[in-house]
Protein backbone atom coordinates (compact mmCIF):
# COMPACT_ATOMS: atom_id res chain seq x y z
CA UNK A 1 0.00 0.00 0.00
CA UNK A 2 1.57 3.52 -1.09
CA UNK A 3 2.08 5.84 1.83
CA UNK A 4 2.97 9.37 2.17
CA UNK A 5 4.33 10.27 5.79
CA UNK A 6 4.92 14.32 6.90
CA UNK A 7 6.29 15.61 9.25
CA UNK A 8 6.23 17.53 11.95
CA UNK A 9 2.31 17.37 11.98
CA UNK A 10 1.74 20.64 13.45
CA UNK A 11 4.25 23.53 14.04
CA UNK A 12 4.05 27.29 15.27
CA UNK A 13 6.85 29.70 14.40
CA UNK A 14 7.40 33.66 14.56
CA UNK A 15 7.19 35.81 11.86
CA UNK A 16 10.43 35.99 10.18
CA UNK A 17 11.48 32.48 10.79
CA UNK A 18 12.45 29.78 8.26
CA UNK A 19 10.99 26.24 8.60
CA UNK A 20 11.56 22.81 7.15
CA UNK A 21 8.62 20.56 6.28
CA UNK A 22 9.26 17.07 5.42
CA UNK A 23 7.73 14.21 3.58
CA UNK A 24 9.25 11.22 2.77
CA UNK A 25 6.95 8.78 0.87
CA UNK A 26 6.81 4.78 -0.14
CA UNK A 27 5.31 3.95 -3.72
CA UNK A 28 5.18 1.58 -6.10
CA UNK A 29 5.53 3.54 -9.27
CA UNK A 30 6.45 6.69 -8.83
CA UNK A 31 6.07 9.24 -11.07
CA UNK A 32 6.29 13.01 -9.04
CA UNK A 33 5.85 14.34 -5.56
CA UNK A 34 3.12 17.25 -5.43
CA UNK A 35 2.95 20.36 -2.81
CA UNK A 36 -0.35 21.79 -2.01
CA UNK A 37 -1.06 24.96 0.33
CA UNK A 38 -4.40 24.47 2.26
CA UNK A 39 -6.04 27.66 3.83
CA UNK A 40 -9.66 27.28 4.19
CA UNK A 41 -11.09 25.93 1.32
CA UNK A 42 -9.71 23.86 -1.32
CA UNK A 43 -5.90 23.22 -1.58
CA UNK A 44 -3.71 25.46 -3.73
CA UNK A 45 -0.62 23.56 -5.95
CA UNK A 46 2.62 25.05 -5.27
CA UNK A 47 5.02 22.66 -6.95
CA UNK A 48 5.64 19.48 -8.60
CA UNK A 49 8.89 17.67 -8.22
CA UNK A 50 10.36 14.57 -10.49
CA UNK A 51 13.80 15.04 -10.37
CA UNK A 52 16.08 14.06 -7.77
CA UNK A 53 18.06 17.37 -6.47
CA UNK A 54 16.74 19.98 -9.03
CA UNK A 55 15.16 22.65 -6.78
CA UNK A 56 12.07 24.36 -7.40
CA UNK A 57 11.27 27.91 -6.34
CA UNK A 58 9.17 30.49 -5.71
CA UNK A 59 9.33 33.40 -3.74
CA UNK A 60 10.16 32.67 -0.37
CA UNK A 61 9.07 28.89 -0.74
CA UNK A 62 11.17 26.67 -2.35
CA UNK A 63 11.39 22.90 -2.33
CA UNK A 64 13.68 19.58 -3.70
CA UNK A 65 13.07 15.80 -4.17
CA UNK A 66 15.42 13.20 -2.84
CA UNK A 67 14.66 10.10 -4.74
CA UNK A 68 17.18 7.64 -3.74
CA UNK A 69 16.03 8.46 0.22
CA UNK A 70 12.80 8.98 -0.33
CA UNK A 71 11.49 12.18 0.74
CA UNK A 72 11.00 15.81 0.01
CA UNK A 73 11.30 19.13 1.82
CA UNK A 74 9.51 22.53 1.60
CA UNK A 75 11.56 25.14 2.88
CA UNK A 76 9.35 28.56 3.99
CA UNK A 77 11.90 31.90 4.40
CA UNK A 78 11.29 34.62 6.23
CA UNK A 79 7.50 33.41 7.47
CA UNK A 80 4.44 35.85 7.18
CA UNK A 81 1.32 35.75 9.05
CA UNK A 82 -0.01 34.70 5.64
CA UNK A 83 2.06 31.27 5.59
CA UNK A 84 0.38 30.03 8.22
CA UNK A 85 -2.01 27.05 6.28
CA UNK A 86 -1.80 22.90 6.10
CA UNK A 87 0.91 22.18 3.70
CA UNK A 88 0.05 18.66 2.37
CA UNK A 89 2.52 16.84 0.38
CA UNK A 90 1.13 14.73 -2.20
CA UNK A 91 2.63 11.73 -4.50
CA UNK A 92 1.56 10.51 -7.91
CA UNK A 93 1.96 6.63 -8.79
CA UNK A 94 0.76 3.85 -10.75
CA UNK A 95 0.12 4.01 -14.65
CA UNK A 96 -1.39 6.44 -17.02
CA UNK A 97 -4.43 6.52 -14.68
CA UNK A 98 -2.20 7.13 -11.52
CA UNK A 99 -3.48 8.57 -8.38
CA UNK A 100 -1.94 10.66 -5.69
CA UNK A 101 -1.78 9.47 -2.14
CA UNK A 102 -1.60 11.88 0.20
CA UNK A 103 -0.17 12.55 3.40
CA UNK A 104 -1.85 13.76 6.54
CA UNK A 105 -0.32 17.30 6.46
CA UNK A 106 1.46 19.67 8.84
CA UNK A 107 -0.33 22.53 9.75
CA UNK A 108 2.13 25.67 10.15
CA UNK A 109 0.98 28.91 12.69
CA UNK A 110 2.92 31.94 12.13
CA UNK A 111 2.36 34.31 14.63
CA UNK A 112 3.31 37.78 14.48
CA UNK B 1 -7.94 28.22 -18.03
CA UNK B 2 -9.74 26.19 -16.24
CA UNK B 3 -12.34 26.66 -13.27
CA UNK B 4 -13.45 23.72 -11.22
CA UNK B 5 -16.76 24.58 -9.45
CA UNK B 6 -18.53 22.41 -6.78
CA UNK B 7 -22.04 22.99 -5.48
CA UNK B 8 -23.79 23.44 -2.48
CA UNK B 9 -20.36 24.89 -0.20
CA UNK B 10 -22.43 24.03 3.04
CA UNK B 11 -24.85 21.00 3.20
CA UNK B 12 -26.37 19.84 6.60
CA UNK B 13 -28.46 16.77 6.24
CA UNK B 14 -29.86 14.17 8.68
CA UNK B 15 -29.09 10.62 9.01
CA UNK B 16 -30.57 8.60 6.44
CA UNK B 17 -30.91 11.12 4.01
CA UNK B 18 -30.22 10.85 0.72
CA UNK B 19 -27.12 12.94 -0.94
CA UNK B 20 -26.28 14.59 -4.47
CA UNK B 21 -22.98 16.58 -4.71
CA UNK B 22 -22.34 18.57 -7.93
CA UNK B 23 -18.89 19.06 -9.74
CA UNK B 24 -18.28 21.16 -12.73
CA UNK B 25 -15.26 21.69 -15.11
CA UNK B 26 -15.19 24.98 -17.68
CA UNK B 27 -11.87 25.60 -19.81
CA UNK B 28 -10.86 22.45 -20.46
CA UNK B 29 -12.30 18.82 -22.44
CA UNK B 30 -12.22 15.05 -21.26
CA UNK B 31 -10.32 15.66 -17.93
CA UNK B 32 -9.76 13.11 -15.26
CA UNK B 33 -12.09 13.87 -12.13
CA UNK B 34 -11.67 12.76 -8.64
CA UNK B 35 -13.48 12.67 -5.11
CA UNK B 36 -11.68 13.37 -2.18
CA UNK B 37 -12.97 13.74 1.61
CA UNK B 38 -11.06 15.39 3.85
CA UNK B 39 -12.25 14.75 7.88
CA UNK B 40 -11.21 16.92 10.75
CA UNK B 41 -9.15 19.03 8.14
CA UNK B 42 -6.18 16.92 7.33
CA UNK B 43 -5.27 14.37 4.74
CA UNK B 44 -7.34 13.81 1.74
CA UNK B 45 -8.56 10.47 0.95
CA UNK B 46 -9.58 9.62 -2.33
CA UNK B 47 -12.94 8.34 -3.18
CA UNK B 48 -13.41 8.01 -6.87
CA UNK B 49 -12.10 9.12 -9.81
CA UNK B 50 -12.84 8.58 -13.47
CA UNK B 51 -11.15 9.00 -17.03
CA UNK B 52 -14.34 9.45 -18.82
CA UNK B 53 -18.02 9.65 -18.93
CA UNK B 54 -19.59 7.00 -17.42
CA UNK B 55 -16.32 5.41 -16.28
CA UNK B 56 -16.00 5.26 -12.12
CA UNK B 57 -13.73 3.46 -10.37
CA UNK B 58 -13.97 3.11 -6.63
CA UNK B 59 -11.18 3.54 -3.95
CA UNK B 60 -12.88 2.55 -1.09
CA UNK B 61 -15.77 0.84 -0.31
CA UNK B 62 -18.36 2.75 1.27
CA UNK B 63 -21.84 4.32 1.56
CA UNK B 64 -21.39 6.80 -1.27
CA UNK B 65 -21.37 6.25 -4.97
CA UNK B 66 -20.50 8.80 -7.83
CA UNK B 67 -21.77 9.08 -11.37
CA UNK B 68 -20.37 11.03 -14.58
CA UNK B 69 -22.82 11.88 -17.07
CA UNK B 70 -21.01 14.15 -19.07
CA UNK B 71 -17.59 14.84 -19.92
CA UNK B 72 -17.54 18.26 -17.39
CA UNK B 73 -19.66 16.70 -15.11
CA UNK B 74 -19.02 14.45 -11.35
CA UNK B 75 -21.89 13.53 -9.38
CA UNK B 76 -21.01 12.08 -5.79
CA UNK B 77 -24.23 10.08 -4.21
CA UNK B 78 -25.64 8.23 -0.93
CA UNK B 79 -28.90 6.96 -0.50
CA UNK B 80 -28.70 7.02 2.90
CA UNK B 81 -26.13 9.01 4.91
CA UNK B 82 -24.49 8.17 8.30
CA UNK B 83 -22.88 9.94 10.33
CA UNK B 84 -19.75 9.33 9.54
CA UNK B 85 -19.89 10.69 6.06
CA UNK B 86 -19.13 14.39 7.39
CA UNK B 87 -16.91 15.89 6.37
CA UNK B 88 -14.99 18.12 3.59
CA UNK B 89 -15.40 16.77 -0.02
CA UNK B 90 -13.46 18.15 -2.54
CA UNK B 91 -13.27 18.05 -6.46
CA UNK B 92 -10.76 17.88 -8.30
CA UNK B 93 -9.40 17.58 -12.31
CA UNK B 94 -6.11 16.30 -14.43
CA UNK B 95 -6.34 18.13 -17.48
CA UNK B 96 -6.00 16.43 -20.60
CA UNK B 97 -2.38 16.22 -21.78
CA UNK B 98 -0.86 17.77 -18.61
CA UNK B 99 1.28 15.87 -16.07
CA UNK B 100 0.53 15.15 -12.97
CA UNK B 101 -1.04 18.15 -11.19
CA UNK B 102 -4.94 17.48 -9.97
CA UNK B 103 -6.34 21.48 -9.22
CA UNK B 104 -9.25 21.35 -6.46
CA UNK B 105 -12.33 22.89 -6.54
CA UNK B 106 -13.59 25.35 -3.74
CA UNK B 107 -14.81 21.91 -1.72
CA UNK B 108 -18.52 21.31 -0.26
CA UNK B 109 -18.53 21.29 3.68
CA UNK B 110 -21.25 18.50 4.14
CA UNK B 111 -22.29 17.87 8.59
CA UNK B 112 -24.49 14.61 8.89
CA UNK B 113 -26.74 15.33 12.43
Amino acid sequence: EDKVVQSPLSLVVHEGDTVTLNCSYEVTNFRSLLWYKQEKKAPTFLFMLTSSGIEKKSGRLSSILDKKELFSILNITATQTGDSAIYLCAVASGGSNYKLTFGKGTLLTVNP
Amino acid sequence: SQTIHQWPATLVQPVGSPLSLECTVEGTSNPNLYWYRQAAGRGLQLLFYSVGIGQISSEVPQNLSASRPQDRQFILSSKKLLLSDSGFYLCAARLAGSQETQYFGPGTRLLVL
